[in-house]
Formats: structure tokens, C-alpha cells, sequence
């Protein structure tokens, strides 16, 4: 099924562990992106991508890093984990030949810092 | 910056009644704007949007939305609440020509019998 595919689902880490979270999609997109959602505060940009070889910083980007080899994959990565990284994940793609800024999501990564 | 406000964090409505979510938006260039809906324990889902042309823009699950360019808002409504879409709803900005979407908090839509 063509889509957004997200992998672990759920996971917990020990302060100071690294991990990555994968992403994968199969529509061809140029864009994918990384959020974190936290209660009260939305959504919130960790870092994205306009195409492989292209990543920059959002809103949130210290404590992650990216990098974008090929389209399909853009995975994130935790380089030491901290308990303020505890929080649900999500990747997003989406193409301007679709329309600009609609988005498909991944069902999310449920991270637990301890 | 663009960014967007979404007034109440929690809204509560009963079953049948108007559904009436708020949005503002912040923008120095005409902005696209988006309705996002999330059911427990999944990803988002695209309920509308606006980029050009008609102001008044229908969506999935029957809800609609108005672009009020004088009043900087982009509500969210649906005339007969279902028990079903009870979720909670994001607005989002996106600024001309690039791809990042600015969310707002999210208000939780609660519908009871």
C-alpha cells in the first residue's frame, strides 16, 4: 500500500542511548519532514527535506540529526537521548506536484527517554 | 514568522449540534492553510485546504471552511456533529512556494450523545 511507513512504532531508551527512527515512503515525494508532538504544543518541525542530499533545520533540530540518501528513506536520528526527547514522532512527505503543503503521515513512533 | 492560533484547547458539543472549531493564522503573504484531523493513536489526516480561488472550501466528513482574509481566521465547521468525529484537529500554515507546515496546539473535539 503506497504510503508513509514508520518504524519502531513504540520504543524506549535509556538516557544516553542513540537509536534511529526510520521512515519510508513510496510515492516519489520531494518533500519529507520529521515533527514531534508534545501535549499542549502541536506539532512541531525537528528537521526536513526538499530532496535526497538536501536537509535543513525546523523548529526543534538540536539533539537529532538527518540525512536524505536516497527519496524513499529519511531517517532520524537520536545521537544521546534525554528524557526531553520523550515524545511521539512523525514523518511526513508530500509533493508539489500533489499540491504544496499536503502532507501524508506516518501512524507515528511513541519514544519513551527513562 | 507564520504561525496560527487555534482558540480552546478542548471544544465540547453534543450529538446533532454545530460544530464550530476557531483558527487564526499570522502571515505577511497570502498563506495556504490546512485542516488536519487525528484519531486516537494515529497519524494526521487532511481534512481541507485553502490555497487559491473560492474562499469557502468543503472537506472529507462534511466540514467546510472559510477563508476571512480581513479577519486573518480560517474556522472550521460542520453543520450535524457525529459521534464519529470526535478526534482532535489541527490547523496549519504553510507559506507560498515552501513546504514546511506550521501547526497550531491542536483543539480536542468532544461529542457526546
Amino acid at each position: 500500500n503506497a504510503g508513509v511507513t514508520q518504524t519502531p512504532k513504540f520504543q524506549v531508551l535509556k538516557t544516553g542511548q542513540s537509536m534511529t527512527l526510520q521512515c519510508a515512503q513510496d510515492m516519489n515525494h520531494e518533500y519529507m519532514s520529521w515533527y514531534r508532538q508534545d501535549p499542549g504544543m502541536g506539532l512541531r518541525l525537528i528537521h526536513y527535506s526538499v530532496g535526497a542530499g538536501i536537509t535543513d533545520q525546523g523548529e526543534v533540530p538540536n539533539g537529532y540529526n538527518v540525512s536524505r540518501s536516497t527519496t524513499e528513506d529519511f531517517p532520524l536520528r537520536l545521537l544521546s537521548a534525554a528524557p526531553s526527547q520523550t515524545s511521539v514522532y512523525f514523518c511526513a512527505s508530500s509533493s508539489d506536484r500533489a499540491s504544496p503543503g499536503y502532507a501524508f503521515f506516518g501512524q507515528g513512533t511513541r519514544l519513551t527517554v527513562v | 514568522a507564520q504561525s496560527v492560533t487555534q482558540l480552546g484547547s478542548h471544544v465540547s458539543v453534543s450529538e446533532g449540534a454545530l460544530v464550530l472549531l476557531r483558527c487564526n493564522y499570522s502571515s505577511s503573504v497570502p498563506p495556504y492553510l490546512f485542516w488536519y484531523v487525528q484519531y486516537p493513536n494515529q497519524g494526521l489526516q487532511l481534512l481541507l485546504k485553502y490555497t487559491t480561488g473560492a474562499t469557502l472550501v468543503k472537506g472529507i466528513n462534511g466540514f467546510e471552511a472559510e477563508f476571512k482574509k480581513s479577519e486573518t481566521s480560517f474556522h472550521l465547521t460542520k453543520p450535524s456533529a457525529h459521534m464519529s468525529d470526535a478526534a482532535e484537529y489541527f490547523c496549519a500554515v504553510i507559506v507560498t512556494g515552501f513546504q514546511k507546515l506550521v501547526f497550531g496546539t491542536g483543539t480536542r473535539l468532544l461529542v457526546s450523545p
